[in-house]
C-alpha cells in the first residue's frame, strides 16, 4: 500500500485562491482525483485524472500536478466551497485505493 | 438518471451481524464496478473494497479484508456489505460509489475514482 498526505485545513477569504495539495510518491505515476464534501453529504467529484474537471463542476476548480504534488486550486473561492476535499488515487491494478486525510476548506 | 440507492440506518449490538444494501438503477448493473467507502465519525474516507457485479471478481483494501464481505446479485442490481459479528468501531457511515468505465476503442476499463455515490447507511453499534 501506500501513503497520500494532505494539509489538516486550508482558510481563505472570499475572493481569493485557495490551493490544497496531495502529496505521495506513488503519485509520480498515479493520477489524482478530488472530491468535495460538505457536512451530511455524500463526497462530489470536483476534479478526475489530476486536472479534468466534470460537467456541472464550476470553472473555478482547477488541478494540477508536479512530480509527487497534486494541487487542487479554487479560484475566487465562494462561501459555498467551504467543505472537506479529498485527494483520491489508486494504482494500475485497480485494486489498491488511497484517500488522503482530507482537507477542511473554511471561507473565512 | 444514473443511481445508488442505499438502505436505511441500523442500530445494532456488538456481535451481531448485519449486511446493508445498495441499488443501482439507469445503468446496466453488471458492467460497472461498485465500491464501498467508510467514514467514521468526525473522520475521513477510507476506501473498503470494490466488486464487478458481471463475474463477482472482489478486491479489498488490506485494512478491511476478513473484516468484511462484499457481495452483489446482480438479478436485483443490488450490491451488499456485510459483517459477521459487529463492533463498536463499526460505527459509521458506509457509503457506495460506482466508478465509471473508461473506454478507448474497444477496450474498457473501470476508471480509477468515483463519479456515482449513494446517499450513505448510517451503522452504530452499541450495547
Amino acid at each position: 500500500s501506500y501513503e497520500v498526505t494532505q494539509p489538516p485545513s486550508v482558510s481563505v477569504s472570499p475572493g481569493q485562491t485557495a490551493r490544497i495539495t496531495c502529496s505521495g510518491d506513488a503519485l509520480r505515476n498515479q493520477y489524482v482525483y478530488w472530491y468535495q464534501q460538505k457536512p451530511g453529504q455524500a463526497p462530489v467529484l470536483v476534479i478526475y485524472k489530476d486536472s479534468e474537471r466534470p460537467s456541472g463542476i464550476p470553472e473555478r476548480f482547477s488541478g494540477s500536478s508536479s512530480g509527487t504534488t497534486v494541487t487542487l486550486t479554487i479560484s475566487g473561492v465562494q462561501a459555498e466551497d467551504e467543505a472537506d476535499y479529498y485527494c483520491q488515487s489508486v494504482d494500475r491494478s485497480g485494486s489498491d485505493w488511497v484517500f488522503g486525510g482530507g482537507t477542511k476548506l473554511t471561507v473565512l | 438518471e444514473v443511481q445508488l440507492v442505499q438502505s436505511g440506518a441500523e442500530v445494532k449490538k456488538p456481535g451481531e451481524s448485519l449486511k446493508i444494501s445498495c441499488k443501482g438503477s439507469g445503468y446496466s448493473f453488471t458492467n460497472y464496478w461498485i465500491g464501498w467507502v467508510r467514514q467514521m465519525p468526525g473522520k475521513g474516507l477510507e476506501w473498503m473494497g470494490i466488486i464487478y457485479p458481471g463475474d463477482s471478481d472482489t478486491r479489498y483494501s488490506p485494512s478491511f479484508q476478513g473484516q468484511v464481505t462484499i457481495s452483489a446479485d446482480k438479478s436485483i442490481s443490488t450490491a451488499y456489505l456485510q459483517w459477521s459479528s459487529l463492533k463498536a468501531s463499526d460505527t459509521a457511515i458506509y457509503y457506495c460509489a460506482r466508478p465509471p468505465n473508461v473506454c478507448s476503442g474497444d477496450n474498457c476499463y473501470m476508471g480509477g475514482y468515483m463519479d456515482v455515490w449513494g446517499k450513505g447507511t448510517t451503522v452504530t453499534v452499541s450495547s
